[in-house]
């Protein structure tokens, strides 16, 4: 069955540093997102990418964080100047079409030092 | 609004045992419901997909919208040790690419 896959699965960066979170979405889908859940909280969502474009963005995707589709198969989340709350696990879903459900990858833990 | 509630549990139950979860929302707006399981470290697996109130059945999975209470709910009928995991609702506006908005999870434990 396809998958979302993601890379690296656990990423350990210095406060201020940029990081570069890596997804290959579900071959032909057209929708794709970012989650991320912090420790012990809910799956929260970040932003939805449709077209070339953003399509929708929460209030915590500000702008030390930014999307691109580099290529026909990666979706990458670049957080610019990390900070220590930005630490949690970063989940890349994609569905094929707007009346399917998401379907999830298994996360890249991003820790923060 | 677009408060999901879910208790957290934990939940534990005996192996064979039907198993109720729960979640509860707050904007009449949600449209399609869905029902995700997740192990430890993994990402979230589709369960179920529903589309307004009704009743869905896969296998030993029985996922109920209620609209008008905005009432969701997941069975799991014989349960087995390997569905020990955290249950996940979460649900959208509309099918239009809409950002899913999910409950906190239920912890769930199925005692061999």
């Amino acid at each position: 069955e396809p998958e979302v896959t993601q890379t690296p699965s656990h990423q350990v960066t210095q406060m201020g540093q940029e990081v570069i979170l890596r997804c290959v979405p579900i071959s032909n889908h057209l929708y794709f997102y970012w989650y991320r859940q912090i420790l012990g909280q809910k799956v929260e969502f970040l932003v939805s990418f449709y077209n070339n474009e953003i399509s929708e963005k929460s209030e915590i995707f500000d702008d030390q964080f930014s999307v691109e589709r580099p290529d026909g198969s990666n979706f990458t989340l670049k957080i610019r100047s990390t900070k220590l709350e930005d630490s949690a696990m970063y989940f890349c879903a994609s569905m094929g079409t707007a009346s399917q459900p998401q379907h999830f990858g298994d996360g890249t833990r991003l820790s923060i030092l | 609004q677009k408060e999901v509630e879910q208790d957290p549990g934990p939940l534990s139950v005996p192996e064979g045992a039907i198993v109720s979860l729960n979640c509860t929302y707050s904007n009449s707006a949600f449209q399609y419901f869905m029902w995700y399981r997740q192990y430890s470290r993994k990402g979230p697996e589709l369960l179920m997909y529903t589309y307004s109130s009704g009743n869905k059945e896969d296998g030993r999975f029985t996922a109920q919208v209620d609209k008008s209470s905005k009432y969701i709910s997941l069975f799991i009928r014989d349960s087995q040790p390997s569905d020990s995991a955290t249950y996940l609702c979460a649900m959208s506006l509309s099918n239009t690419g809409n950002q899913f908005y999910f409950g906190t999870g239920t912890s769930l434990t199925v005692i061999p």
